[in-house]
């Protein structure tokens, strides 16, 4: 069985400075990892996946990811962020064999303070 | 672009009433999901199918069936809603059967059971 920890419910940070939101994956088989946003009174938008090759995936929106899978951590970072950043960031995995659906973290709130 | 429509917004139902939410995407995916999302929680997994006609539970079916009778719609419905189903209710599509491609998200129903 998939689960996902997102370690941080919430994170505020400083415009212009850089953040870090960290995610671990539990897993005995290989997977696929995600990263999508949801800004307020939408659903989520997919910002970044790893499938395979290089383990550093960049997004959009400026936003990079790093698959680490010794750790089995996908940790997102962006190195300066914006007031437009603010929004809830979800952590997701899917098995690369068997049920085609992913499995979620609780989300971590990212909040830009001006 | 990929989109997937969820025609109510926001709702509000009696508690016993019965509740059909309905989703409709324009990409002939194979695959519609209908997750639930729930601050602390993140998006947990009602249902999913993978064809017209098919369908699996997900992590928390209890309440709730669904409906694929044509390839671009997937309902869900609470035969007898209760509070408790008070909730935020996304629905999804992807591409593949077999292996993961990027899902796509709906704008979300509100729903209020009161």
């Amino acid at each position: 069985a998939q689960s996902v920890t997102q370690l941080d419910s919430q994170v505020p940070v400083f415009e212009e400075a850089p953040v870090e939101l960290r995610c671990n994956y539990s897993s005995s088989v290989s997977v696929y990892l995600f990263w999508y946003v949801q800004y307020p009174n939408q659903g989520l938008q997919l910002l970044l996946k790893y499938l395979s090759g290089s383990t550093l995936v960049k997004g959009i929106n400026g936003f990079e990811a790093e698959f680490n899978k010794s750790q089995t951590s996908f940790h997102l970072r962006k190195p300066s962020v914006h007031i437009s950043d603010t929004a809830e960031y979800f952590c997701a995995v899917s098995e690369r064999t068997g049920a085609n659906n992913l499995f979620f973290g609780t989300g971590t709130r990212l909040t830009v303070i001006p | 672009d990929v989109k997937v429509t969820q025609s109510s917004r926001y709702l509000v139902k009696r508690t016993g009433e019965k509740v059909f939410l309905e989703c409709v995407q324009d990409m002939d995916h194979e695959n519609m999901f209908w997750y639930r999302q729930d601050p602390g929680l993140g998006l947990r997994l009602i249902y999913f199918s993978y064809d017209v006609k098919m369908k699996e539970k997900g992590d928390i079916p209890e309440g709730y069936s669904v409906s694929r009778e044509k390839k671009e719609r997937f309902s869900l419905i609470l035969e007898s809603a209760s509070t408790n189903q008070t909730s935020m209710y996304l629905c999804a599509s992807s591409l593949r059967r077999q292996g993961v491609d990027t899902i796509y998200f709906g704008e979300g129903s509100w729903l209020t059971v009161v």
